[in-house]
């Protein structure tokens, strides 16, 4: 069983320029979670969505970042307009959510540097 | 506001003692427990979890105790292994909402 894939893995943009980043749940997970750790710091929620729906975006800030789940493909998460404050490590996790078992299970994270 | 708060930075103990992380936390609704474990470079791996109407879980080498009335869990690593050095963070969630909530990590080092 494949684990919570993300791509790219490193992701190098220039100011202005938009970041798209990409986000495979583990087979048969209909839950899918952003987290941001920024450099010395620990991880924080973005967002979290099933398919078609984001059900809580309560952690993204509000402009410039947005977040899809589609019926069909992967989750994204869209940077436009990236600045300095930008670069850190974007992780996705993914959930089955039965009534006895929330755990999330991680990917590798994309290191998106903004210079 | 920091809801889950890992006091200790760092801690570095021996090959084959007990290792004991600690977490607190400030938010009575919080009724759902994890502990990571992350690597540099790498995302964060799940290792075990606790539901607030128990006072323990264990697995293997790992065990989690929960104190509600504290606020406070811990993790208990026996016996620690130099595989086991390591960033942890303590991880909690309202079963009615799913978003985690992370303390900042502490540094465990395992000297063979």
């Amino acid at each position: 069983n494949a684990g919570v894939m993300q791509n790219p893995r490193h992701l190098v943009r220039r100011r202005g320029q938009e970041a798209r980043l990409r986000c495979s749940p583990m087979k048969g997970h209909s839950h899918v979670y952003w987290y941001r750790q920024l450099p010395e710091e620990g991880l924080k929620f973005m967002v979290y969505l099933q398919k078609e729906n984001i059900i809580d975006e309560s952690g993204m800030p509000k402009e410039r970042f947005s977040a899809e789940f589609p019926k069909e493909g992967p989750s994204i998460l869209r940077i436009q307009q990236v600045v300095r404050g930008d670069s850190a490590a974007y992780f996705c996790a993914s959930s089955l959510q039965t009534l006895s078992s929330y755990e999330q299970y991680f990917g590798p994270g994309t290191r998106l540097t903004v210079t | 506001d920091q809801q889950v708060k890992q006091n200790s930075p760092s801690l570095s103990v021996q090959e084959g003692r007990i290792s004991i992380l600690n977490c607190d936390y400030t938010n009575s609704m919080f009724d759902y427990f994890l502990w990571y474990k992350k690597y540099p470079a790498e995302g964060p791996t799940f290792l075990i979890s606790i539901s607030s109407i128990k006072d323990k879980n264990e697995d293997g080498r790992f065990t989690v105790f929960l104190n509600k009335s504290a606020k406070h869990l811990s993790l208990h690593i026996v016996p620690s292994q130099p595989g086991d050095s390591a960033v942890y963070f303590c991880a909690a969630s309202r079963t009615s909402g799913s978003r985690l909530t992370f303390g900042e990590g502490t540094q465990l080092t395992v000297n063979p």
